[in-house]
């Protein structure tokens, strides 16, 4: 399969404890993205890397997140200092033109 | 700000009972408008991107169409399977990458 891949599918966690994400796209693809979605809405947008630059940052990316792209190939979303806030499904897409095609999704709970 | 929003908010229909989802949008500069399908659980699945007023897009059972100001999902003689969140995105002109998603619509197929 070819899609993007995201692990791990599920993540419980304790509050205050520091949390990373691995996304990997769909190769030759060189953006990639990353979103926050609740039950009950949709995607919001955290941020976009083209290759290994970060080139967009949504407001909603407080300090205690990080996102990486180190070689242009996979990323990683660190969420340092969990809050139970933070508890929601993390979205990752990729895409060459205009159409992003979405993983399946990190599923973060926050106790 | 550009927003989408999407009406109903869910929708249940008969097995082979038309209809139409509404998604109405603002944004500085349509570069496309985007739909989505998604299951639960699952990330967004892509559909179709539309362009320009006046255009149209079909696959199997769903068109797409696009105006100045909304953008239309029609379901056609539509399936149990075809049960599902669908999701309206825009991604506005001027150097934006990320997508701005409506809440969805939350459609039921009954057999």
């Amino acid at each position: 399969d070819t899609g993007v891949s995201q692990d791990p599918r599920h993540k419980i966690t304790k509050r205050g404890q520091n949390v990373t994400f691995r996304c990997d796209p769909i190769s030759e693809h060189n953006r990639l993205y990353w979103y926050r979605q609740t039950l009950g809405q949709g995607p919001e947008f955290l941020t976009y890397f083209q290759n290994e630059a970060q080139l967009e940052k949504s407001r909603l990316l407080s300090d205690r997140f990080s996102a990486e792209r180190p070689k242009g190939s996979f990323s990683t979303l660190e969420i340092q200092r969990t809050e139970q806030g933070d508890s929601a499904m993390y979205l990752c897409a990729s895409s060459r033109n205009n159409e992003q095609f979405f993983g399946p999704g990190t599923r973060l709970t926050v106790l | 700000e550009d927003q989408v929003t999407q009406s109903p908010e869910a929708l249940r229909l008969q097995e082979g009972e038309s209809s139409s989802l509404n998604c109405s949008y603002t944004v500085s500069g349509l570069r496309g408008l985007f739909w989505y399908r998604q299951d639960p659980g699952k990330g967004p699945e892509f559909l179709f991107t539309l362009y320009s007023a006046g255009e149209e897009k079909e696959k199997e059972r769903l068109k797409a169409t696009l105006t100045k100001k909304e953008s239309f999902l029609h379901i056609t003689a539509p399936k149990p399977e075809d049960s599902a969140t669908y999701l309206c995105a825009v991604q506005a002109n001027f150097g934006n990458e990320k997508l701005t998603f409506g809440t969805g619509t939350r459609l039921t197929i009954i057999p």
